[in-house]
C-alpha cells in the first residue's frame, strides 16, 4: 500500500532563516506532488507541483523553492523564511499523469512558526 | 482563475440529524471534477466525495451526498446521520484540464450530541 511521510510535524524559526521541510512516497512510481500551504482558518493554496523529477511548477511567486531529487522525494525549501511564511504546509500525493478526478492523498502536514 | 467559495464559515448540527454545507464555483470549463474534503482536528486531509460535471447522477458515499447544480455552479454536500466523528473543516475543490486542484476557504462544521 502507498504511504505519504512528512517531516517535521512542528518547526520554529527565526526570521531570515532557512528552511527544509521533506516529503517521501512510497509504494507507488512517478507519482504527482504537490506542496500546499494552509494559513490559519482558510483554504489551501497550491504552491508547487511536479509530475516528475527534476520538473517543477510554481503557482504562487514567493520566497519559497521546491525540488524533487529522486522520484518520490519532494523537498520545500527557503533561503530566507519571512513572517509571512507561517502557517500550516501539506504534502500530497497522486497517481502520474493527468487525470481530472484524481484523488489526492495528503501527508500528515507541518506546522511551521516563523518568529 | 477558477475560484471556489464556501460561504458559510461555521456549520453546527445535532448528532443525528442532517446538514448540508455549500458551495459554489466559478468557471468557463464544461469538463472538470468537484470535490469535498474532510479535514478533522488531525489535520489531514481526507476525500470525502467527489462528483464529474459530466454526471448529471449526484455522487454517493454512504451516510454523505451531494447536489450537484452545474447550471448554478453549485456543489453542497449533505451529511444524514451526523456522528460526532464528522466533526471537522471540509472544503469544497474544482479541478479542470488547466488547473491543478482549487479548494475554497472551508467551513467547519461542529456536531453537538
Amino acid at each position: 500500500s502507498q504511504t505519504i511521510h512528512q517531516w517535521p510535524a512542528t518547526l520554529v524559526q527565526p526570521v531570515g532563516s532557512p528552511l527544509s521541510l521533506e516529503c517521501t512516497v512510497e509504494g507507488t512510481s512517478n507519482p504527482n506532488l504537490y506542496w500546499y500551504r494552509q494559513a490559519a482558518g482558510r483554504g489551501l493554496q497550491l504552491l508547487f507541483y511536479s509530475v516528475g523529477i527534476g520538473q517543477i511548477s510554481s503557482e504562487v511567486p514567493q520566497n519559497l523553492s521546491a525540488s524533487r531529487p529522486q522520484d518520490r522525494q519532494f523537498i520545500l525549501s527557503s533561503k530566507k523564511l519571512l513572517l509571512s511564511d507561517s502557517g500550516f504546509y501539506l504534502c500530497a500525493w497522486s497517481l502520474s499523469g493527468n487525470i481530472l478526478g484524481e484523488k489526492l492523498f495528503f501527508g500528515s502536514g507541518t506546522q511551521l512558526s516563523v518568529l | 482563475a477558477q475560484t471556489v467559495t464556501q460561504s458559510q464559515p461555521e456549520m453546527s448540527v445535532q448528532e443525528a440529524e442532517t446538514v448540508t454545507l455549500s458551495c459554489t464555483y466559478d468557471t468557463s470549463e464544461s469538463d472538470y471534477y468537484l470535490f469535498w474534503y474532510k479535514q478533522p482536528p488531525s489535520r489531514q486531509m481526507i476525500l470525502v466525495i467527489r462528483q464529474e460535471a459530466y454526471k448529471q447522477q449526484n455522487a454517493t458515499e454512504n451516510r454523505f451526498s451531494v447536489n450537484f447544480q452545474k447550471a448554478a455552479k453549485s456543489f453542497s454536500l449533505k451529511i444524514s446521520d451526523s456522528q460526532l466523528g464528522d466533526a471537522a473543516m471540509y472544503f469544497c475543490a474544482y479541478r479542470d484540464a488547466g488547473n491543478m486542484l482549487t479548494f475554497g476557504g472551508g467551513t467547519r462544521l461542529m456536531v453537538k450530541p
